[in-house]
């Protein structure tokens, strides 16, 4: 069964600071993999996706993620962060095998100092 | 604008008493997601239609229940609600069952059980 670890809970940055949130998943076979972003309040709105090809896939709000298959890893980067990036932010995988069912990992909540 | 809506947003219950929540979309989508998301945990699905094809997960407890009369609409109901069962209820579509089809999320149903 596929798994997703977010290790950081919270993460505090200032503004205009660069950001990385990391996230280590387990599959036994080529994920897709998902960066999705929840404001309070609100449901989830995708960042992006990693599928195939290029390992270095860019987003929407300036983000990026690189996939790198030998650390089991898809950190989620941005340059320089706004005050509207105060988030959380979940890690997904999906499973081909299992009927695009999405599982996600435990989410990392992003705050933003001024 | 093509989306997925949720009502109400808030929906207050008192302990056993039935609750049903809604689900629509415009995007014409085959697949419909149900997740719950309790405080500061990941979103955790419960069930999803694929067309009229029910499909439950295996944890899933039996208090829940999904009825999907149409492709737009999708509803929720919980026979007989818990204390444990307040969180958010998210809804989700997606074009098909593959991996590679972006789910795309409601903003979510608070529920609070008294």
């Amino acid at each position: 069964a596929q798994s997703v670890t977010q290790p950081d809970i919270h993460i505090t940055v200032s503004e205009g600071a660069s950001l990385e949130l990391r996230c280590n998943y387990s599959y036994g076979a080529t994920p897709y993999l998902f960066w999705y972003v929840q404001s309070p309040g609100q449901g989830l709105q995708l960042l992006l996706k990693y599928f195939s090809g290029d390992t270095l896939v860019q987003g929407i709000k300036g983000f990026e993620a690189e996939f790198k298959r030998s650390q089991s890893s898809f950190n989620l980067r941005k340059p320089s962060v706004h005050w509207s990036d105060a988030a959380e932010y979940f890690c997904a995988v999906g499973a081909e095998a299992a009927g695009n069912k999405l599982t996600f990992g435990g989410g990392t909540r992003v705050l933003v100092k001024p | 604008d093509a989306m997925v809506i949720q009502n109400p947003r808030y929906q207050v219950t008192q302990f056993g008493k039935p609750v049903t929540l809604s689900c629509s979309q415009t995007l014409n989508h085959n697949v419909m997601y149900w997740y719950q998301q309790k405080s500061s945990q990941a979103p955790k699905l419960l069930f999803h239609y694929y067309d009229k094809d029910f499909n439950n997960e295996a944890d899933t407890p039996d208090n829940f229940q999904s009825r999907r009369p149409n492709t737009s609409f999708c509803f929720l109901d919980i026979r007989s609600p818990g204390l444990g069962d307040a969180a958010m209820y998210l809804c989700a579509t997606s074009r098909g069952r593959s991996s590679y089809n972006e789910q795309f999320f409601g903003p979510g149903t608070r529920l609070t059980v008294l």
